[in-house]
Order: C-alpha cells, then structure tokens, then sequence
C-alpha cells in the first residue's frame, strides 16, 4: 500500500538558518502530494502541495517540489522564524482516494 | 464558514463507557474522514465517507463506527471504549475538481482519554 517517510525530528535550528525536511514516498499511479503544519495545540493547515510530477508548491517562504524520478517531495525555506515551530506532516493522496497517507511528522524547533 | 468543527474539544471516559464524537462542515465537501493521532504514528484513518449514506473503512477501525446520514455531519462512535484508544482524534472534510482529489481541510480536534 501507500506509505511516506518523512525524517525524524526533531529539527533544531537558529533564526535565519535553511531548511531542509525530507520526505519519500511509496504510492502506484500518480499522488498528489501535501505539506501540513500543526502548530501546538492545534489542527492540521495545509502548508503546501502539488498534483503532478515538477509541479513546486510554495507558500509563506517554504517550497516542495513533486520529484516522480526519485519519488520525494522535500521541504525547504530559505530562512526561518521561531514562528516557523511546530510539526510538519508530509502526506499523499493515492490516485483514486479521497484520503490521506501521512508520515509520522517533524517537530521544528526554531531558537532566536 | 464556520470550515470543519468538532465537539467535544476535551473528554475523560471510563472504560466501557460509549460516546460519540461530532464533526459538522459547512463547505458542502463530498468527502469525509476520520483520523487519530498518536505520538510518533502520525495520523491513521480510522473511517471515511465518499458522500451521504457511504462510508468505509480506514486502517484503524476496530472499535468505531460511523455514519453519513447528511453531507454536513459525520459522527464517529465510540462502541466500548478502551485504554488503547486514549488519542486526538481529526475530523477532515475535502472535495475533488475533474476527478483530482484536493486537500483536506481540518477540525480543531479531539483529545480524548480513556481510563
């Protein structure tokens, strides 16, 4: 079946330092692929995604890009805030379903 | 829009005790899912909903059952609960465009605890 592997956490970083978490996949067919955010003690929002093969998913300074040829979908910013802490969820839908495959997450810790 | 809401936001149970967790959305979303959330597993789906009157499993299901009398709700019931299902349970809502199926939008949660 379908399953993402996302790094373990957690990530610890400085203000203003590049990001990197990276996510693989295992699906058939052709996923759309998802980067979501939960902040403490709150749902899930989506980040970011992207529904074909090259397409980037960008949103408030953090990028992904669908890499079929190496089935990744990694997530970068190129500077963070501490207000960038929280957990970050890869996750795909499946071709045909309605639902959610998700990785286990990475909790971002970033310090001043 | 109010998007996907849930009640209750916080519940003990004993074990054996039976409840019902609501979930409602006001986006007129097709599908519907229900997922739990534990440390270090990510989220897993325990049932879901392709419309009104169709519902289906997930990869946790034992223990829950659902059902879809309307689009807008989606309850998820708690048979006998149990220790094990100690959790923060997500409700989601989505919908598709030309057959893609797009995000999944998020209640606020369930913490849920069982003793």
């Amino acid at each position: 079946g379908d399953s993402v592997t996302q790094m373990e956490g957690p990530v610890t970083l400085s203000e203003e330092a590049f990001l990197t978490i990276n996510c693989t996949y295992t699906a058939t067919g052709y996923p759309s692929l998802f980067w979501y955010v939960q902040y403490p003690g709150e749902g899930l929002q989506l980040l970011l995604k992207a529904t074909k093969a090259d397409d980037k998913g960008s949103n408030k300074g953090f990028e992904a890009t669908y890499r079929k040829e190496t089935t990744s979908f990694h997530l970068e910013k190129g500077s963070v805030q501490v207000s960038d802490s929280a957990v970050y969820f890869c996750a795909l839908s499946g071709s045909g379903y309605s639902t959610l495959t998700f990785g286990k997450g990475t909790m971002l810790l970033v310090s001043p | 829009n109010a998007g996907v809401t849930q009640t209750p936001k916080f519940q003990v149970l004993k074990t054996g005790q039976s409840m019902t967790l609501q979930c409602a959305q006001d986006m007129n979303h097709e599908y519907m899912s229900w997922y739990r959330q534990d440390p270090g597993m990510g989220l897993r789906l325990i049932h879901y909903s392709v419309g009104a009157g169709i519902t289906d499993q997930g990869e946790v299901p034992n223990g829950y059952n659902v059902s879809r009398s309307t689009t807008e709700d989606f309850p998820l019931r708690l048979l006998s609960a149990a220790p094990s299902q100690t959790s923060v349970y997500f409700c989601a809502s989505s919908y598709s465009t030309r057959g893609i199926y797009n995000e999944q939008f998020f209640g606020p949660g369930t913490r849920l605890t069982v003793l």
